[in-house]
């Protein structure tokens, strides 16, 4: 079954700075691939997600790319401001698992110090 | 918006209590899930459904099971709850089966003592 692993569990960055958390996934057939912020006391909230047929996708801040050669995705968060820090969760959608399981990472802590 | 509501933000319980985790959600979405979160493990699926009266296991289901009579509300039921299933519980939703995104709750945070 689909595994993901996500890089790093903490990361503390300076107001200003860019932020850049990583994510492997094992099952080749996987198409989809959202990103989840969640702030303290809240649940986790959809930030931006990609899908297979595509590289790159930007949000204002935020950015995502996907390498599916080396089945790796990463979030990328430009001009850190103290709202950004949150945990952060990478997932994966394995297109042919019959039912639907979203794969989780393991979680990114983003510490943005002002 | 979506909004998926879990009915209790703390709960504290003993061991072998049964426990209930209620969750309800106003969009009409077809698709819900009940996840256990706890450091370092990221979110892992417990069980989800796909319609009402209709369930299936996730990736840790033991210990647990959950109700589904009707379409708004998903319930997860603690047999007889455990210390080791002292965690943060959340609840989603999707109106989807394949790749759309996942609508969370706020949590439900239990402690078993």
């Amino acid at each position: 079954g689909e595994n993901v692993e996500q890089h790093p569990s903490t990361l503390s960055v300076q107001e200003g700075d860019s932020a850049v958390i990583k994510c492997t996934y094992s099952d080749s057939a996987s198409n989809y691939f959202p990103w989840y912020k969640q702030e303290l006391g809240k649940g986790p909230q959809l930030i931006i997600d990609i899908r297979s047929n595509v590289g790159e996708k930007k949000d204002q801040r935020i950015a995502v790319t996907l390498n599916k050669t080396a089945k790796h995705f990463s979030l990328h968060i430009t001009e850190t401001q103290p709202e950004d820090s949150a945990v952060y969760f990478c997932a994966a959608f394995p297109l042919m698992d019959s039912s639907y399981k979203l794969i989780f990472g393991s979680g990114t802590r983003l510490l943005v110090r002002p | 918006d979506v909004k998926v509501t879990q009915s209790s933000r703390y709960l504290v319980k003993r061991t072998g209590e049964k426990v209930f985790l209620e969750c309800v959600q106003d969009m009409d979405h077809e698709n819900m899930f009940w996840y256990r979160q706890d450091p370092g493990l990221g979110l892992r699926l417990i069980y989800f459904s796909y319609d009402v009266k209709m369930k299936e296991k996730g990736d840790i289901p033991e210990g647990y099971s959950v109700s589904r009579e009707k379409k708004e509300r998903f319930s997860l039921i603690l047999e007889s709850a455990s210390t080791n299933q002292t965690s943060m519980y959340l609840c989603a939703s999707t109106p989807d089966r394949g790749s759309s995104p996942l609508h969370f709750g706020n949590g439900t945070r239990l402690t078993v003592t």
